[in-house]
């Protein structure tokens, strides 16, 4: 099984509101990453997390924040965003050595 | 710092046609290389990649890619593409010091006529 999966589909939310996005993964991986991908552009990497622990953060607004809960778990807790953080969000996952990561399908997130 | 650069930013190909995309990257030591593939409305799907040994590797769906170590290069290729071909394709690299950070390409689209 090489599914990532994440929850929800689509958001839409204010920029008051706060929010969480969710990352799953059953494959025994140890490392664990959020993307943000444009339009018609590369994903960019935000964060990190190997064995649990945040081990890159990208230079990301405090506006954005992470959580490991477990190996299996990564969370992104979204708090008075800005309508240019309006993106897809992609999680990854990848078990050392082999290197490659496994995306999720996204959160198509709107920022209004 | 680690660069990939694809240069084909939009290929238009009707089907049957052969296919080749360039992907060189800028990095001095050892590393691991990747092509992953985003159809329309769906998630990067893991194309093929490349960690060491055999410079041609086969990857799903008839794809292939080549790594030539003095050009810095990792070319895509399919000897005839199909209108399901029709796709944003990212080249990508890590430094095997460091196989957390994946550095994409600018991407390349792909469409596919019939």
């Amino acid at each position: 099984d090489t599914e990532v999966t994440q929850t929800p589909k689509h958001l839409v939310m204010g920029m008051t509101n706060k929010k969480s996005l969710k990352c799953e993964q059953h494959m025994g991986h140890r490392a664990m990453y959020w993307y943000k991908q444009k339009a018609k552009k590369p994903p960019e990497l935000m964060f990190v997390y190997s064995y649990e622990k945040l081990s890159i953060n990208e230079s990301v607004p405090s506006r954005f924040s992470p959580e490991c809960p477990n190996s299996s778990l990564l969370n992104l807790h979204l708090h008075a965003l800005q309508p240019e953080d309006s993106a897809l969000y992609l999680c990854a996952s990848s078990h050392a050595p082999t290197y490659e990561q496994y995306f999720g399908p996204g959160t198509r997130l709107t920022v209004t | 710092a680690q660069s990939v650069s694809q240069h084909n930013h939009h290929v238009i190909l009707s089907e049957a046609a052969s296919l080749e995309l360039g992907c060189n990257y800028s990095y001095g030591g050892t590393v691991n290389l990747f092509w992953y593939v985003q159809y329309p409305g769906q998630h990067l799907q893991l194309l093929l990649k490349y960690f060491s040994g055999d410079p041609l590797v086969k990857g799903i769906k008839g794809f292939e890619a080549e790594f030539i170590k003095s050009k810095f290069s990792f070319n895509l290729r399919k000897p005839s593409v199909q209108w399901s071909d029709t796709a944003e394709y990212f080249c990508a690299v890590n430094a095997q010091y460091n196989t957390d950070k994946l550095i994409f390409g600018t991407g390349t689209r792909l469409q596919v006529f019939p």
